[in-house]
């Protein structure tokens, strides 16, 4: 139990576009998910937490227009990234609470931006 | 500034060792996780620890949570080349904060 994927595993895009990444928790309703960006040998930060039909909880530093949540049900949320440029590239990761201690991740997304 | 302080950053051991990897804050959590990520994956779920001196083992793998509450230690006993990778601990309150990793690699 307590799956978590995302899609998609990997995605290379120009520069200007915008990517959609889509966290799905399979056998869980996920009150709440987070998602995390991580750069090649860090550890996750904190970009964002979402509650089910509201609006996401952006960390300081983080562009909430550059960096679109939503949290339409309480199995799927999705990261927008718009107008993406190099600086973008990087490992996206979301995770999914039920409400207990566990946050349970999905196997994450690699954003290329060329 | 890391809320979570890991330590070591960098381990590399032989086959065999018995190691320890300390995760140390000065706030006190609800509840400590222990997570170990695969490059190229996500996190993968160890352990929770809620009570304050909570000992738990997962086979190899000894958990403990400090008395306060504020600090956590992961030790393996006998590494396998399998343990070999970033070990994250997290502190969780209303939301949940990482520590930097510890990067193990076990050498056969």
């Amino acid at each position: 139990g307590a799956v978590v994927s995302q899609h998609p595993s990997w995605v290379i895009c120009k520069s200007g576009t915008s990517v959609k990444i889509e966290c799905r928790s399979l056998d869980f309703q996920a009150t709440t998910m987070f998602w995390y960006r991580q750069f090649p040998k860090q550890s996750l930060m904190l970009m964002a937490t979402s509650n089910e039909g509201s609006k996401a909880t952006y960390e300081q530093g983080v562009e909430k227009d550059k960096f679109l949540i939503n949290h339409a049900s309480l199995t799927l949320s999705t990261l927008t990234v718009t107008s993406a440029h190099p600086e973008d590239s990087s490992f996206y990761i979301c995770s999914a609470s039920e409400g207990s201690y566990e946050q349970y991740f999905g196997p994450g997304t690699r954003l290329t931006v060329t | 500034t890391q809320l979570l302080e890991q330590s070591p950053q960098f381990l590399s051991i032989q086959e065999g060792e018995n190691l320890t990897v300390y995760c140390n804050s000065s706030s006190v959590f609800s509840s400590l996780q222990w997570y170990r990520q695969e490059p190229g994956e996500g996190p993968v779920l160890l352990v929770t620890v809620v009570t304050g001196g909570e000992v738990k083992k997962l086979k190899r793998l000894t958990f403990q949570f400090g008395d306060a509450r504020k600090d956590s230690s992961l030790h393996i006993t006998a590494a396998q080349p399998g343990d070999t990778g970033l070990y994250l601990c997290a502190g969780r309150n209303n939301d949940m904060r990482f520590g930097a990793g510890t990067r193990l690699t076990v050498k056969p």
